[in-house]
């Protein structure tokens, strides 16, 4: 069964400083996306990325960027120089390669606060 | 370009109640999923329609939760009767098959049902 799991329930840093939110997850299938939400306090999910299996190689997107390592199964999320409107829930998903891919697992989320 | 449009966004009914919820997807989206997101948790699937098609409803309790897709654009879900632990928001994704786009969810801002 697909598993993701996200440790850290809340994070609290101050403005500008970089912030990592760890993703760890748990499949058996070699073909799969892995996902990431952004969830403001309005209730949208609003997806940032997707990755499949095949491609481990760090994105960068602006103040965003992502570590894919199959190794450790981890897909963690690294936000730079943060600030006050990066505060959300942040959550990590697993596609189901049984569903076409169309099944998402989610984790728990992340929430971050990002303070003045 | 309009984005996923769920309502009402906030409902509070008595237990026992009948509710329903509407959702709009994006245009041209063929898939549509229905979720469920308890407080503090990930949003969990609990249907999914493939044009008007439920290909996977194995998550809806069927004994209460009823959903339908007429014309494979608008769906409503619906709750009849509701019992208090159905208080949580109910998210609606939309997705289409598209090169380049397959399978990224796109969710609303969801309802928040509190049943008293």
């Amino acid at each position: 069964a697909q598993k993701v799991t996200q440790a850290q329930t809340e994070i609290s840093v101050v403005e500008k400083e970089d912030v990592t939110l760890d993703c760890v997850y748990e499949t058996r299938d070699t073909t799969y996306y892995l996902f990431w939400y952004k969830q403001p306090p309005s209730g949208e999910l609003v997806f940032l990325i997707r990755r499949n299996s095949f491609d481990e190689q760090n994105e960068i997107s602006g103040r965003y960027s992502w570590n894919f390592q199959k190794s450790t199964s981890s897909f963690n999320f690294t936000i730079t120089a943060s600030q006050v409107v990066d505060s959300a829930v942040y959550f990590c998903a697993l596609s189901d390669p049984n569903t076409g891919f169309q099944k998402l697992v989610f984790g728990t989320g992340t929430r971050l606060l990002v303070s003045p | 370009e309009a984005g996923v449009v769920q309502s009402p966004r906030y409902k509070i009914i008595e237990k026992k109640q009948p509710v329903a919820f509407w959702c709009n997807p994006i245009s041209g989206h063929n898939t549509l999923y229905w979720y469920l997101q308890n407080l503090g948790q990930g949003p969990e699937l609990l249907i999914r329609y493939e044009n008007e098609e439920a290909v996977d409803d194995s998550q809806l309790p069927k004994d209460r939760f009823s959903a339908e897709r007429l014309k494979g654009v608008d769906s409503t879900l619906k709750i009849q009767p509701a019992e208090l632990g159905d208080s949580a928001v109910y998210l609606c994704a939309s997705s289409s098959r598209l090169a380049g786009a397959e399978d990224i969810q796109y969710f609303g801002a969801g309802t928040r049902l509190s049943v008293l």
